[in-house]
């Protein structure tokens, strides 16, 4: 059975600070690594990472996957108070089609106080 | 606008009350997804259809029935054998790995 690891699982920090998100996945057929954004309702996408070593970024965001390890980690630089959320990565199993079904860690919470 | 419509946002469902949560999608995608999320948690899987008129069980099927009769709508119906349905229900369309979600729905039994 898939499996996937986030850690940690509360993190509290002051704006301007750095901090690492980290996902483990244990997967027999590994297709894509999600990171996702819920600040209130729904998660709201931040990247998918197919590729080793391959550094994704969107402004303060990064992402990078490491398959070999099989982790990934999200930074977050200068963080905002509006960073503030729970934070969710999700592996993708390969299948051939769209309709893979996602199985996701337990999230991060991320607290950013000004 | 494109996207997936939950409703309603909030329920309130009496012990021993079956109750059925809606969602409707204009994204043309084939699959969707119900997920229940609790508090502090990550999502997990309870029902998907990747068609119309099949749909698999997930991680937590038990007490929860679903239908796909039309590709755009796939109520979830949360029954009375669900010993804890106090949560967050999130609906969900997946094309070429990127899921979609709609706003939720937060279901009290009271």
């Amino acid at each position: 059975e898939d499996k996937v690891v986030q850690s940690p699982l509360s993190l509290v920090v002051h704006e301007g600070d750095t901090v690492t998100l980290n996902c483990s996945y244990e997967v027999t057929n590994f297709r894509s690594l999600l990171w996702y954004k819920q600040e209130k309702k729904a998660p709201t996408f931040l990247f998918m990472l197919t590729s080793s070593g391959i550094e994704k970024k969107s402004g303060r965001l990064s992402s990078i996957l490491d398959k070999k390890e099989l982790f990934s980690i999200l930074n977050i630089t200068a963080t905002q108070t509006g960073d503030s959320a729970i934070y969710l990565c999700a592996e993708l199993p390969a299948g051939g089609t769209s309709y893979g079904k996602l199985t996701f860690g337990q999230g991060t919470i991320l607290t950013v106080h000004p | 606008d494109g996207g997936i419509t939950q409703s309603p946002k909030y329920l309130f469902r009496k012990e021993g009350q079956n109750v059925t949560l809606s969602c409707e999608q204009n994204l043309n995608h084939d699959a969707m997804y119900w997920y229940r999320q609790d508090p502090g948690q990550g999502l997990r899987l309870i029902y998907y259809s990747q068609i119309v008129n099949d749909f698999q069980k997930g991680d937590i099927a038990e007490g929860y029935s679903v239908s796909r009769e039309k590709k755009e709508s796939f109520p979830l119906t949360v029954t009375s054998a669900q010993k804890n349905p106090t949560a967050f229900y999130l609906c969900a369309t997946h094309s070429w790995g990127e899921a979609f979600f709609g706003q939720g729905t937060r279901l009290t039994v009271v």
